[in-house]
């Protein structure tokens, strides 16, 4: 069946520029979760949603990042007035429920020029 | 606050060598721990976990146990293959029942043939 999947998998993108990148989780996964990955670094989580809502946004660095998942199933990550220092790997998650294991997309990375 | 601290890289080793990858943790709580993997051109995996002080777990003969009086959770395999070279990330999760993972910055390993 198929993974989680993420688009696009590249993004360039001018400083000051709107960004939106979309994560589809493993069908019927209702937990879904976002992390960013520097180059040379471990991911560092973002957001997780359980269902529609945002169980815990306390990753999001500033207000200029923004997740939503308006049906429970396909989330998109949200980045405007975007800057250098937001060029990484924007991984996406899944998982059936909280307590079991989450699946990782092959994540997004998007470069800031 | 919670971090998680690996070995640093890149390891290499030849084939059927003994690995041991370190990884110690700070924690506030009481946390799960996990060892994720990322082959070349995937996503991350979930390699193997433990969730209370003493658990061993282990998968595709790599293993790892819980210490809480060290607080690690080292990751060995007794004989290494040449598929097994990849990026391997320690993390820790306090939230019972999500994935909100805290990772250590990756170990690179190389197994030459």
């Amino acid at each position: 069946g198929a993974g989680v999947s993420q688009t696009p998998s590249n993004k360039v993108t001018e400083k000051g520029k709107y960004v939106e990148l979309r994560c589809d989780p493993i069908s019927g996964h209702t937990a879904l979760y976002w992390y960013r990955q520097s180059l040379g670094q471990g991911p560092e989580f973002l957001i997780y949603f359980q269902g529609t809502g945002a169980a815990d946004d306390s990753g999001l660095p500033n207000d200029r990042f923004f997740a939503v998942r308006p049906e429970g199933s396909v989330s998109t990550l949200k980045i405007q007035r975007t800057e250098r220092g937001d060029s990484a790997v924007y991984l996406c998650a899944s998982s059936w429920e909280r307590n079991t294991e989450a699946f990782f997309g092959q994540g997004t990375r998007l470069t800031v020029v | 606050g919670d971090s998680v601290t690996q070995m640093e890289g890149p390891v290499t080793l030849s084939e059927e060598a003994f690995l041991t990858i370190n990884c110690t943790y700070t924690a506030t709580g009481y946390p799960s721990l996990f060892w994720y993997v990322q082959y070349p051109g995937e996503g991350l995996q979930l390699l193997l976990k433990a969730t209370k002080a003493d658990d061993k777990g282990s998968n595709k003969g790599f293993e790892a146990t819980y210490r809480k009086e060290t607080t690690s959770f080292h990751l060995e395999k007794g004989s290494v293959q040449v598929s097994d070279s990849a990026v391997y990330f320690c993390a820790l999760s306090l939230i019972q029942g999500a994935q909100k993972l805290v990772f250590g910055q990756g170990t690179r390993l190389t197994i030459n043939p």
